[in-house]
């Protein structure tokens, strides 16, 4: 089952814009991860942010963590058109021997138009 | 870069067909995970792998599956008797223990058909 859902579903900006994408889970969380997918280049991780952080850089993207509401929030800054794909937030829980379940959201699907 | 690698990218078969993904993942890395992921959602763990042994698996994870990493390299995802409903994208993932985060390092998958 999903852990929580993406908003919104679907963003259409404009190439030198900002995107902000909100993730909402439900359970406890040791972290959380976004990701970013297309049909070019799979599923990549893009940044983790630790339970005990707020705030997150690298590079365009700034996260968010606000574990009192159960929810992340990912920014892209000046965004492009390779920047087009689906975004997706996983939390992870701690496995036996220390591996993390991904449990991802639903996806947030964003458009960057020239 | 060697990175995941998932074969075949690609599985077209017939309902009540049994068959085989493979992946490798990046070479030092000790531990493997598979998902699931269905059109318009996000992956669904499956399984975990810590070298050789399965140490976690989902209640997806039917007894018409069967995952195995024999020597701790490698590993393949078998699905006996396929229906229709097991049609999904079959990720791979593998990662590098590193205190207690883990990034995980995902293959390109297998996009499975049932007829």
């Amino acid at each position: 089952s999903q852990q929580g859902e993406e908003d919104p579903q679907a963003l259409s900006i404009q190439e030198g814009e900002n995107a902000t994408m909100n993730c909402s889970y439900k359970t406890s969380i040791n972290n959380l991860q976004w990701y970013r997918q297309n049909s070019g280049r799979g599923l990549v991780h893009l940044i983790l942010i630790r339970s005990n952080e707020r705030e997150k850089h690298s590079g365009r993207l700034r996260v968010t963590l606000d574990t009192s509401k159960k929810s992340s929030s990912l920014l892209i800054t000046a965004s492009r058109a390779a920047d087009t794909a689906s975004y997706f937030c996983a939390t992870a829980a701690i496995l036996t021997g220390g591996g993390n379940k991904l449990t991802f959201g639903t996806g947030t699907q964003l458009k960057v138009e020239l | 870069d060697t990175g995941v690698s998932q074969d075949p990218r690609h599985k077209i078969t017939k309902r009540g067909q049994n068959v085989t993904f493979r992946c490798d993942p990046i070479s030092e890395h000790n531990r493997l995970y598979w998902y699931r992921q269905t059109l318009g959602q996000g992956p669904e763990f499956l399984t975990y792998f810590q070298n050789e042994a399965q140490l976690e698996k989902s209640r997806l994870l039917s007894d018409r599956f069967s995952a195995e990493r024999p020597k701790g390299s490698f590993s393949t995802l078998e699905i006996q008797r396929t229906e229709q409903g097991d049609s999904a994208m079959y990720l791979c993932a593998s990662s590098l223990r590193r205190g207690s985060t883990d990034t995980q390092y995902f293959g390109p998958g297998t996009r499975l058909t049932v007829l």
